[in-house]
C-alpha cells in the first residue's frame, strides 16, 4: 500500500483565493481525520470522518473551513476566502476503530497564505 | 477534553546516552497510549504503542511505560543514534487521539 496520500506537498496563494486539499486513505480504513500543524498549537484535530460521513468538526476553526468526503477513498478540505494565518501544514491521517489504532498519517501540505 | 502535557520541549543527547520523555494527563478514561516519530518534511509515524492492560512494552532499542494511578507515560530510547533525531509526539486515545505538543530530540555524534 502506497499509504496515506495527499496533495499538492506545497501551496502558496493569496490571500482571499480558495485552497483545496486533497487526500487518499489507506484502503479498507474507515476513519479519516484532517489535523493541522503550527509552532504555536502543535497537532490540531479539525474534522473527522467514519464511514465517508463527518463525525466531528468542532475543530474545524471557523465557516471558511469545509471538508468532504464523497467516497471511501478521497477527501478534500478547502478554505476560502484564505488567509494568511491558515498558514500551516495539514495532515490527513487514517485508521481503522478510530481512537483505539494508531493512524497513519500522509506527508502533509504545507500551505503558505501571502 | 482530554489534555496532555509532554515534557521536556527539546532534548539534547550525545550519541549512545538513553532518552525519556514523559507524558501526563488527566482524563482517566483513555485505554490506548501510542507515540509518533516526526522527521523533518514527514508526516507522524506510529513506532510503538501500549495499552492500559500493559505496564511496559519494549521494541528493540525503544521502550513505553505506563503508570495509569499517576496518570503518565513514557518513552524511553537507549543506546540514540543520530537517526533517533526527530520530534517525537505523545498521544491518547479517547474517541479521537489527542497529541501532545512535541519534543524535538537531538542526537549528537
Amino acid at each position: 500500500d502506497a499509504g496515506v496520500i495527499q496533495s499538492p506537498r506545497h501551496e502558496v496563494t493569496e490571500m482571499g483565493q480558495e485552497v483545496t486539499l486533497r487526500c487518499k486513505p489507506i484502503s479498507g480504513h474507515d476513519y479519516l481525520f484532517w489535523y493541522r500543524q503550527t509552532m504555536m498549537r502543535g497537532l490540531e484535530l479539525l474534522i473527522y470522518f467514519n464511514n465517508n460521513v463527518p463525525i466531528d468538526d468542532s475543530g474545524m476553526p471557523e465557516d471558511r473551513f469545509s471538508a468532504k468526503m464523497p467516497n471511501a477513498s478521497f477527501s478534500t478540505l478547502k478554505i476560502q476566502p484564505s488567509e494568511p494565518r491558515d498558514s500551516a501544514v495539514y495532515f490527513c491521517a487514517s485508521s481503522l476503530n478510530g481512537g483505539s489504532e494508531g493512524y497513519t498519517f500522509g506527508s502533509g501540505t504545507r500551505l503558505t497564505v501571502v | 477534553g482530554e489534555n496532555v502535557e509532554q515534557h521536556p520541549s527539546t532534548l539534547s543527547v550525545q550519541e549512545g546516552d538513553s532518552a525519556v520523555i514523559k507524558c501526563t494527563y488527566s482524563d482517566s478514561a483513555s485505554n490506548y497510549f501510542p507515540w509518533y516519530k516526526q522527521e523533518l518534511g514527514k508526516g507522524p509515524q506510529l513506532i510503538i504503542d501500549i495499552r492500559s492492560n500493559v505496564g511496559e512494552k519494549k521494541d528493540q532499542r525503544i521502550a513505553v511505560t505506563l503508570n495509569k494511578t499517576a496518570k503518565h507515560f513514557s518513552l524511553h530510547i537507549t543506546e540514540t543514534q543520530p537517526e533517533d533525531s526527530a520530534v517525537y509526539f505523545c498521544a491518547l486515545a479517547y474517541s479521537t487521539l489527542t497529541f501532545g505538543k512535541g519534543t524535538m530530540l537531538l542526537v549528537s555524534p
